[in-house]
């Protein structure tokens, strides 16, 4: 069946722009999360969504950052006033609910560019 | 606060040798321990995890990973390694099965 999926791929974009990124989980799958992963570093936690709901945000670098999943499937994640510091990949997982016996299914990521 | 050491950046390892990729972690509370690995241009995939019973798990592609509670460890281990191993791996704790700490990752680069 089919993954996680991450739209897009790759997203070059200047200083001060907004942009907007998306993940569509595995079907079925309530729990969503977004990552961040920095050149040479492993991902980081941003926020986790339980159906709709942010459930938890502690990952969340400041209030540029923010993320939706309206209908409980498919999410944005969106950047306002982009910084060169923003750059990094975002990844996005989902699982069949939280937990370390739901094993977590990761997308391959987008590649965000703040020039 | 949890953290994950994973001391080696890089591991340059022949084909068919054995290959053991160190993690380390530190936290105050229990944690349930991960290794993932990642393909270029591909997304993470989970090799291997302890939850809980034998501290000797085994995972996906042959990989095997020792939890050792007094050192605070997680090593992995392959007995014999393939081309196509060649990858990114990243350790991770999740403590209390919240979200997951992820080390800085180590690239094996298996050399034929």
């Amino acid at each position: 069946g089919a993954g996680v999926s991450q739209t897009p791929s790759n997203k070059v974009t200047e200083k001060g722009k907004y942009v907007e990124l998306r993940c569509d989980p595995i079907s079925g799958h309530t729990a969503l999360y977004w990552y961040r992963q920095s050149l040479g570093q492993g991902p980081e936690f941003l926020i986790y969504f339980q159906g709709t709901g942010a459930a938890d945000d502690s990952g969340l670098p400041n209030d540029r950052f923010f993320a939706v999943r309206p209908e409980g499937s498919v999410s944005t994640l969106k950047i306002q006033r982009t910084e060169r510091g923003d750059s990094a990949v975002y990844l996005c997982a989902s699982s069949t609910t939280r937990g370390p016996y739901n094993e977590q299914f990761f997308g391959p990521g987008t590649r965000l560019t703040v020039l | 606060a949890q953290s994950v050491t994973q001391l080696d950046s890089q591991v340059p390892v022949f084909e068919e040798a054995p290959v053991e990729l160190r993690c380390n972690y530190s936290s105050s509370v229990s944690v349930y321990l991960f290794w993932y690995v990642q393909y270029p241009n591909q997304g993470l995939q989970l090799l291997l995890k302890y939850l809980s019973g034998s501290t000797l798990v085994k995972g996906i592609n042959g990989f095997e990973a020792e939890f050792n509670k007094s050192q605070t460890s997680f090593h992995l281990r392959k007995p014999s390694v393939h081309i196509s191993d060649t990858a990114e791996y990243f350790c991770a704790v999740s403590p209390y099965g919240q979200n997951f700490v992820f080390g800085p990752g180590t690239r094996l680069s298996v050399l034929p």
